[in-house]
């Protein structure tokens, strides 16, 4: 069943200009990741946040978390063309140990 | 971090007919999961591959159409059985090492693409 939600579903923006994208999910949870797609191949990890954590970076990534809320947000700072891929949320639930992956947001980056 | 190699990486099969794909790591995994991949979709869990044991299914997926195997810790098999068009998708593999925190995050290899004529 799916848990996440993400939007928007796609996502267009000028190289250089930030992206935000958002998931939202519906169980508590252990943890939530964002993965990267290109080109409809396998996934890449990008960063996973913890659910007593608020806020994770990784180099030009931020993510935040409000579980009170159950939402989270991928924001990718001075965007690039090899940006451009779908982006998924995907969470542990507290309940077991599957990884359960949102719908996705496609962003494409405009040269 | 582990370097998964899926093979075939694309396909055109015919309606009726099966497909195995396999799935190798180049280093000992403690969990192995295949996944679906509908067209503009998301990723939806099949099963959980068990070493020496019969896979974990989730709910929709039955053993007789996608039989897996995973005879060890490095190597496990999905077969598509008796196809049809609907059955066309991204067929992937992803592997975790660990427990408990340490296996929270899933490496996939570059998927599998069936077409069912």
């Amino acid at each position: 069943s799916q848990q996440g939600e993400e939007d928007p579903q796609a996502l267009s923006i000028q190289e250089g200009e930030n992206a935000t994208m958002n998931c939202s999910y519906k169980t508590s949870i252990n943890n939530l990741q964002w993965y990267r797609q290109n080109s409809g191949r396998g996934l890449v990890h990008l960063i996973l946040i913890r659910s007593n954590e608020r806020e994770k970076h990784s180099g030009r990534l931020r993510v935040t978390l409000d579980t009170s809320k159950k939402s989270s947000s991928l924001l990718i700072t001075a965007s690039r063309a090899a940006d451009t891929a779908s982006y998924f949320c995907a969470t542990d639930a507290s309940r077991d140990d599957k990884i359960i992956f949102g719908k996705g947001t496609r962003l494409h980056i405009l040269p | 971090s582990a370097v998964i190699s899926q093979k075939p990486s694309r396909d055109i099969c015919q309606r009726g007919t099966s497909l195995t794909i396999q799935c190798q790591v180049d280093s000992q995994v403690t969990m192995m999961f295949w996944y679906r991949q509908q067209p503009g979709q998301s990723l939806t869990l099949i099963a959980t591959a068990n070493q020496g044991s019969e896979a974990t299914y989730e709910s929709g997926f039955v053993i007789d159409k996608f039989p897996i195997s995973r005879p060890n810790l490095t190597f496990s098999t999905l077969t598509v059985s008796n196809m049809s068009p609907e059955d066309s998708s991204i067929y992937l593999c992803s592997v975790s090492f660990g427990f408990g925190v340490q296996a929270e995050k899933l490496f996939f290899g570059s998927g599998t693409q069936l077409s069912v004529l």
